[in-house]
């Protein structure tokens, strides 16, 4: 069964400083790997996604994500954090097996402080 | 090039009514999914619509019903409605260029009175 974990449901990060969201995730077959951003009271924004390649993926706004198989991770990173990436992080994840659906993580709120 | 559209934005019931949400996909895309997404929570899968049928389904009661239409839109329908099913309803389309990923909806906020 597909699963996904996002151990943290609170980052803090100053500005400027780098910022890493974690997500781990358990698939049958290979992962295609997700991140979305939610502002309040809003839908989700797709930020990035790993199916296949270089296991580093670069996305919006400055954000990248890097796909470690052997730990079955896809942590979210970006080097400079801005006030403006506050906002709740979603991990999600869909295998090759011939599902349609998507599993998400429960998020992480990010706050990035001034 | 609109994305994905929504409506109701916001909706409010009383418990044994039925709702209908509505969605339409983003241009070029063919398939419809639907997630609700309870305060706090992520994501949940109810189904997903491909040519007119439904392709797969989550863990959700028959309550949960869904339509495509010849134009790729889709309805939510949700019957006998119980306060557990105050959340957010997210519609995300997915098809043609964009591959693998879903675009996601403003969503509609269901309240159950």
């Amino acid at each position: 069964a597909q699963s996904v974990a996002q151990p943290e449901d609170q980052v803090n990060v100053a500005e400027g400083n780098p910022l890493t969201v974690k997500c781990t995730y358990s698939v049958s077959g290979n992962p295609y790997l997700f991140w979305y951003v939610q502002y309040p009271n809003r839908g989700l924004q797709f930020l990035l996604k790993y199916i296949t390649g270089d296991n580093l993926v670069k996305g919006s706004y400055g954000f990248e994500a890097e796909f470690n198989k052997s730990q079955t991770s896809f942590h979210l990173k970006k080097p400079s954090a801005l006030v403006s990436d506050s906002a709740l992080y979603f991990c999600a994840v869909r295998d090759n097996t011939g599902t349609y659906k998507y599993i998400f993580g429960t998020g992480t709120r990010l706050k990035v402080l001034a | 090039d609109a994305g994905v559209t929504q409506s109701p934005t916001h909706l409010i019931k009383t418990r044994g009514q039925q709702v209908t949400l509505r969605c339409s996909p983003k241009s070029g895309h063919d398939t419809v999914s639907w997630y609700q997404q309870a305060l706090g929570q992520g994501p949940q899968f109810i189904f997903q619509y491909y040519e007119e049928e439904e392709r797969q389904r989550g863990n959700f009661p028959d309550r949960f019903s869904g339509h495509q239409f010849p134009n790729y839109s889709s309805e939510l329908n949700v019957n006998a409605l119980l306060l557990g099913d105050s959340a957010l309803y997210l519609c995300a389309s997915s098809g043609g260029y964009s591959g693998n990923t879903i675009y996601f909806g403003e969503g509609s906020w269901l309240t159950v009175v």
